[in-house]
């Protein structure tokens, strides 16, 4: 069935450094890419999205690449901050009967001063 | 306000205890779903709907059912509750924009089964 690879499973990096995490899917049809920040004890929230038409999207500090030759996106933070450290999830739009986001295991990123 | 809410924030029960967990959205999404996470692990599908009467079964086996009576509500009962159902439990419901698919998450219940 369709899956999202997600790497790596933690992180940690020093405040002010960029940190990037990477993820590769399995349905070639798959046209859309969001990504979820889930702080400790919170909901998931979007933080950033990408279609496949696309091959960088920006915001601020946080962008994404998508490589659809190789089926692979990532999410970059830059001069990451205290406040940047959450779990992060990739998912993948598969296409069928009806549309279904499948998400990746999720990567635990700590930001320390 | 528009949102997606999750009652009880927190359960705690004894086991063979039938439950429901009750999701409502006042953003008049179509589609509505359940997922079950363990604190900051994997997000596992167990339900969704896309609508009035639609439901189905997630990626992750679950004993739960769910009902899809009106738009907004979407509920998650378990018969007789199990120590092994004990995690938290997320509803979501999403909208279908420009090239994507939103989701908008629950504050999740918390259940623990003695």
């Amino acid at each position: 069935g369709e899956n999202v690879e997600q790497h790596p499973s933690t992180l940690s990096v020093q405040e002010g450094d960029s940190a990037v995490i990477k993820c590769t899917y399995s349905d070639s049809a798959s046209n859309y890419f969001p990504w979820y920040k889930q702080e400790l004890g919170k909901r998931p929230q979007l933080i950033i999205d990408i279609r496949s038409n696309v091959g960088e999207k920006k915001d601020q500090r946080i962008a994404v690449t998508l490589n659809k030759t190789a089926k692979h996106f990532s999410l970059h933070i830059t001069e990451t901050q205290p406040e940047d450290s959450a779990v992060y999830f990739c998912a993948a739009l598969v296409s069928g009967g009806y549309n279904k986001l499948i998400f990746g295991a999720g990567t635990r990123l700590a930001v320390h001063p | 306000e528009a949102d997606i809410y999750q009652t009880p924030r927190y359960l705690v029960i004894g086991t063979g205890k039938k439950i429901t967990l009750e999701c409502s959205q006042t953003m008049g999404h179509d589609k509505m779903y359940w997922y079950q996470q363990d604190p900051g692990m994997e997000l596992h599908l167990i339900h969704y709907s896309y609508g009035v009467n639609s439901t189905e079964k997630g990626d992750l086996s679950s004993e739960s059912t769910v009902s899809r009576i009106r738009t907004e509500h979407f509920p998650l009962t378990l018969e007789s509750a199990r120590p092994s159902h004990t995690s938290q439990y997320l509803c979501a419901s999403s909208v279908t924009g420009t090239g994507g698919e939103k989701l908008f998450f629950g504050s999740g219940t918390q259940l623990s089964v003695l």
